[in-house]
């Protein structure tokens, strides 16, 4: 079964910053991977996905992830954080098999004015 | 024009009550899901449904059962509630099980 690791539980970036949010997974065949974000008191939004093909993807909102498959890694960066990127994030793993689609635990993004 | 709907969109009740949540979607996807989020913002799927069938059911209390009348709906029935229910329940649904997964408001259920 695929898993979902987010070592960053808090991340505190001041605005402007640049921002790398990690994201490592465990799956035996090349997985659909996904990033989404989550505003205080909202649902969950689709950021960016990666299924194949460059493994540098574009999302919304000025994000993107490149997926590193040697690294079971699939990082989400932006080059200048707003105050308004401050919520939650979220990586998760989609399979064909197994549980289907797993979350991350989440890391938690504060952006300093 | 929503996608992915849910009602209510604050719960709160009483244990021992039972209770329902409800969600919709207009995207014609195949498969939908419920997740619980705890405090810790934690996200654990609970149930999904692929053309009317359980596809998965994870280790949650019979206490919860989900009904879907038809492919665009999948209702969350919860029935003597304790106070370890309190939590957000999200609705989602996909075109395919591993496929990107789009997610409704959330329902904030408090048991008190």
């Amino acid at each position: 079964a695929q898993s979902v690791t987010q070592p960053d539980i808090h991340i505190t970036v001041s605005e402007g910053a640049s921002l790398e949010l990690r994201c490592n997974y465990s799956y035996g065949a090349t997985p659909y991977l996904f990033w989404y974000v989550q505003s205080p008191g909202q649902g969950l939004q689709l950021l960016l996905k990666y299924f194949s093909g460059d493994t540098l993807v574009q999302g919304i909102k000025g994000f993107e992830a490149e997926f590193k498959r040697s690294q079971s890694s699939f990082n989400l960066r932006k080059p200048s954080v707003h105050w308004s990127d401050a919520a939650e994030y979220f990586c998760a793993v989609g399979a064909n098999y197994g549980q289907n689609f797993v979350f991350g635990p989440g890391t938690r993004l504060s952006v300093l004015p | 024009d929503t996608a992915v709907s849910q009602t209510p969109k604050y719960l709160v009740t009483q244990m021992g009550n039972d209770k329902s949540i409800k969600c919709e979607q207009n995207l014609g996807h195949d498969t939908m899901y419920w997740y619980k989020q705890d405090s810790k913002k934690f996200l654990k799927i609970m149930f999904s449904y692929n053309n009317k069938e359980l596809i998965i059911n994870e280790t949650v209390p019979n206490r919860f059962s989900p009904k879907s009348p038809d492919k665009a709906h999948l209702n969350l029935h919860i029935n003597s509630l304790e106070l370890g229910d309190s939590a957000v329940y999200f609705c989602a649904s996909s075109q395919e099980t591993a496929g990107e997964q789009y997610f409704g408001p959330g329902t904030r259920l408090t048991v008190t």
